[in-house]
């Protein structure tokens, strides 16, 4: 299995301002994916981050407002940006288990915007 | 577009009962599910999982079962226990990108 670490684990922002989420895994990685979940509600997949490529967004998500990065195989950060308080929730990091099993998560990000 | 969904939203249970939560899937090429448990203030947990070439899968307490003629999955808890008490979400893994589609989640509430 993989161990995920995200940072911050939590924080209170300000709309307008931008947050930056990292997620850093223990092991090396070909996918990541970052996942958004509103209060209450499941997992929505923003996108998919690989490594020496531009991360591939789902539908609903656009790169000038989460821009990804992924500079190596053990880390990648997400950015909220231009905060609005509908972008309070969990932003997940996820990987991939070896030969397509079960996908890993971190701890989550819980956002709060006010 | 594509989706997975649970059909019980909530489900509260006697400790000592069995559960069971349901899900139904949409994308008939999904080869791959997992079920997951996420207490409050934790990440997706994975219980367990089972691939679209089996019917059953069996954990400790936990059982898996696929029904890819209804596509529908469902996850069987024995001896439901406080600890178990959060909500489960099915995940498909569509072929394609490896990327999960999550169900809506239920959540199970155990009484002691």
């Amino acid at each position: 299995s993989a161990v995920i670490s995200q940072k911050p684990s939590r924080d209170i922002c300000q709309r307008g301002t931008s947050l930056t989420i990292q997620c850093q895994v223990d092991s090396q990685v070909t996918m990541m994916f970052w996942y958004r979940q509103q209060p209450g509600q499941s997992l929505t997949l923003i996108a998919t981050a690989n490594q020496g490529s531009e991360a591939t967004y789902e539908s609903g998500f656009v790169i000038d407002k989460f821009p990804i990065s992924r500079p190596n195989l053990t880390f990648s950060t997400l950015t909220v940006s231009n905060m609005s308080p509908e972008d309070s929730s969990i932003y997940l990091c996820s990987v991939e288990g070896q030969g397509n099993t079960e996908a890993f998560f971190g701890q989550g990000t819980r956002l709060t915007v006010v | 577009g594509e989706s997975v969904g649970l059909h019980l939203p909530t489900l509260s249970v006697q400790e000592g009962d069995n559960s069971i939560i349901n899900c139904a899937y949409s994308n008939s090429a999904s080869d791959y599910f997992i079920w997951y448990k996420q207490e409050s203030g934790k990440g997706p947990q994975f219980i367990i999982d089972i691939r679209s070439n089996m019917d059953k899968r069996q954990g400790q307490r936990v059982t898996v079962l696929l029904n890819k003629t209804v596509k529908h999955l469902s996850l069987q808890i024995a001896a439901t226990q406080p600890g178990d008490s959060a909500v489960y979400f099915c995940a498909e893994n569509l072929p394609i990108g490896g990327k999960l589609i999550f169900g809506q989640g239920t959540e199970l509430s155990v009484k002691p």
